[in-house]
């Protein structure tokens, strides 16, 4: 069975530009989380999907970043424009259950480092 | 590659008991982080450490750099501590996100 992955591994780009980083869950997982770990700091949530729905999106920063997973499967998280503060890595994480169900084992990507600059 | 190791998978308590979850890694690291995800899913940062020692109200976290191990103490539990605890790592000078995800240690805490 294929982990969470996301894409790209390693981005650097220009304040002001666009990024979109990309989280494959594992197949069947219908719950979707985004973090990101600035760097030096602690790891800090942004959002939750449940299949395409957004069931908690309290930790997004600001409207700069947009979050999607159309269909339910892949999602992506789009940052415009960039900021240098936005710098760091974005963890994606997966898990078949969530609430009070079994089976809500997490299972983390290996993350997407950013760099803005 | 470093590996991480959580003990135990599973731990059911009762109210009031004294709560010790085990992490232990196989390479150097820079900081070790202990992360709580809670029924409703989504995951939250409880302790980052690099050396000794941190306390947070009922819970304590430790770290033995020599042995390559961390444990998570939960002092008088109470059933809303029942969450999944995760052990994350740095590597030093690592890759890619530098963090290695232990399995988690799911708790169970009865009233």
């Amino acid at each position: 069975e294929a982990g969470v992955t996301q894409f790209p591994s390693h981005s650097v780009i220009e304040k002001g530009q666009t990024v979109t980083l990309r989280c494959d869950p594992i197949s069947g997982h219908d719950n979707l989380y985004w973090y990101r770990r600035v760097m030096g700091k602690e790891i800090k949530f942004l959002l939750h999907f449940v299949k395409e729905s957004k069931q908690d999106e309290s930790g997004m920063p600001n409207n700069r970043f947009l979050a999607e997973r159309t269909g339910g499967t892949y999602s992506t998280l789009k940052v415009q424009p960039a900021e240098l503060e936005d710098s760091g890595v974005y963890f994606c994480a997966s898990s078949r259950g969530a609430g009070t169900t079994m089976n809500t084992e997490a299972f983390f990507g290996q993350g997407t480092r950013l760099t803005v600059v | 590659k470093n590996e991480v190791e959580q003990s135990p998978q599973n731990l059911t308590a009762q109210e009031g008991e004294f709560i010790t979850i085990n992490c232990s890694y196989s390479v150097g690291i820079s900081a070790l982080h202990w992360l709580q995800q809670h029924p409703g899913g989504g995951i939250v940062s409880l302790f980052m450490l690099s050396s000794g020692k941190k306390k947070h109200g009922r819970l304590i976290a430790t770290i033995n750099i020599q042995e390559k191990h961390s444990s998570l103490h939960i002092t008088a539990s109470h059933p809303r501590d029942s969450a999944v605890y995760i052990c994350a790592v740095e590597d030093y000078g690592g890759s890619q996100g530098n963090l290695i995800f232990g399995k988690g240690t799911k708790l169970s805490v009865k009233p």
